[in-house]
């Protein structure tokens, strides 16, 4: 069984359009977070949430909005889409906050045309 | 601002070898830091995690040292084979408690020759 799912896997859309990515944890953590990885590879911390509290990178323009209707779920709704949004997207889990190891999911490629 | 290094985008090592990668950071004190190996077209999975105290930890034919004076981490792996090759990315958590997420290297893809 997967332990971090994401939905879907590509991701074609039209700039200016509002999307959504879906991730689930089986694992049964306390903790999800978002993670984008640019043309580069350079993977960044978007955000954290942990029983309903969210940490928000101050870099992360307010089109991004988590969303966790329950403890296994953190899904990612994007408004207005832009070029630059364009990436690869991970979603991540782990037990507690501190000092554990992170589980990450398969990840969803996003295209803005 | 913290910087997270790693000595190099590519790395080519012969099998057998052992492939040494390293990881500086700077304006930081870490508890702990992390490998994680990431495959094209995947996430990042966990290898290991050593903490500040901790001089050296192995794991088969992975070792990972960690000197908080000299800000900096290597990451070894002995007897190399081209199935270890891939993105191998240090991981640092910066909130001192795991609340911001990790922050990482921007990875070191090796490639071992057969």
């Amino acid at each position: 069984d997967t332990a971090v799912s994401q939905t879907p896997k590509y991701l074609v859309t039209q700039m200016g359009n509002d999307k959504s990515i879906k991730c689930e944890q089986n694992l049964g953590h306390d903790t999800m977070y978002w993670y984008k990885q640019d043309s580069k590879k350079f993977l960044k911390i978007m955000f954290s949430y942990n029983n309903k509290e969210l940490i928000i990178n101050e870099t992360v323009p307010n089109r991004f909005s988590p969303k966790s209707p329950d403890k296994a779920h953190l899904n990612l709704h994007i408004n207005s889409l832009e070029l630059g949004d364009s990436a690869v997207y991970f979603c991540a889990s782990s037990q507690e906050l501190a000092e554990e190891t992170q589980y990450f999911g398969p990840g969803t490629r996003l295209l803005v045309l | 601002s913290q910087k997270i290094e790693q000595n190099s985008e590519a790395l080519n090592i012969q099998e057998g070898k052992t492939a040494t990668l390293t990881c500086n950071y700077t304006n930081y004190s870490p508890a702990y830091l992390q490998w994680y190996r990431q495959d094209p077209g995947r996430g990042p999975v966990f290898l290991l995690l050593i903490r500040e105290n901790e001089k050296e930890k192995r794991k088969e034919r992975l070792k990972v040292t960690f000197d908080t004076t000299l800000k900096q981490s290597l990451f070894h792996i002995t007897a190399s084979q081209p199935a270890d090759s891939a993105t191998y990315l240090c991981a640092l958590d910066l909130s001192g408690g795991g609340a911001d997420g990790l922050t990482f290297g921007k990875g070191t893809h090796l490639i071992i020759q057969p």
